[in-house]
């Protein structure tokens, strides 16, 4: 069954600290993952968006990492902010352009 | 351009009504998303569509749902009847044709059935 598993479910982090969000898949053929940003009451942004071939990318104070062979992703967040607080979904596309397997979000809180 | 534009931002209704939820996607994308999010089960993709023709229906809870894509820029989840288990979160979303364009998210519609 195609599955994504993020860890940890929620994190309190004082502002200007590092972190690092995880997520594992079991989804195949894997095709691509992505990582959105989810502030209250509003719908998902995305972060990154990484294929089989790619081992990082960046957007900003982002960095996502990919292990195809071990299918698992991390998200690290340099020198957070108050406005990092929110939910970050890890997603998984079975195919290019089907079918994306949401996580069940990881719900980071940054305290001043 | 203005985004994926949703409407209504918030309904309440009673158990039994039917309810629609609007659409418009981003101007030039061919792939349209409908999604419900929930505290329990996160976000669930229901269905979606490419250039107009659903693609993939197997995430719509039952037959109560019902989605609809007249024309590339607008497009409908009908729920009838609605029940309180349907109270949640709908996005609508839209991409462009690659596999790996950005999906760009509406702003939701809250839906609440008492």
């Amino acid at each position: 069954k195609n599955q994504v598993e993020q860890s940890p479910q929620s994190l309190i982090i004082l502002e200007g600290k590092n972190c690092t969000l995880q997520c594992n898949y079991t989804v195949s053929p894997f095709s691509n993952l992505r990582w959105y940003k989810q502030d209250t009451g509003r719908g998902p942004v995305s972060l990154t968006i990484m294929t089989f071939s790619e081992n990082t990318k960046s957007n900003g104070r982002y960095t996502a990492t990919l292990d195809a062979d071990t299918k698992q992703s991390s998200l690290h967040i340099t020198a957070s902010q108050l406005s990092d607080s929110a939910s970050y979904i890890c997603v998984v596309s079975a195919r290019q352009g089907g079918k994306l397997i949401f996580g069940q979000g990881t719900e980071l809180s940054v305290k001043p | 351009d203005a985004g994926v534009i949703q409407s209504p931002r918030h309904e309440v209704t009673e158990m039994g009504q039917e309810v629609t939820l609007r659409c418009k996607p981003i101007s030039g994308h061919n792939s349209l998303f409908w999604y419900r999010q929930t505290m329990m089960r996160g976000l669930e993709l229901l269905i979606y569509f490419n250039n107009n023709v659903p693609i993939d229906d197997s995430g719509m809870p039952e037959d109560r749902f019902s989605a609809k894509m007249p024309n590339a820029s607008f497009s409908t989840l009908k729920i009838q009847p609605s029940e309180p288990r349907d109270s949640a979160v709908y996005f609508c979303a839209s991409t462009g044709q690659s596999g790996t364009d950005t999906q760009y998210f509406g702003p939701g519609t809250r839906l609440t059935v008492l």
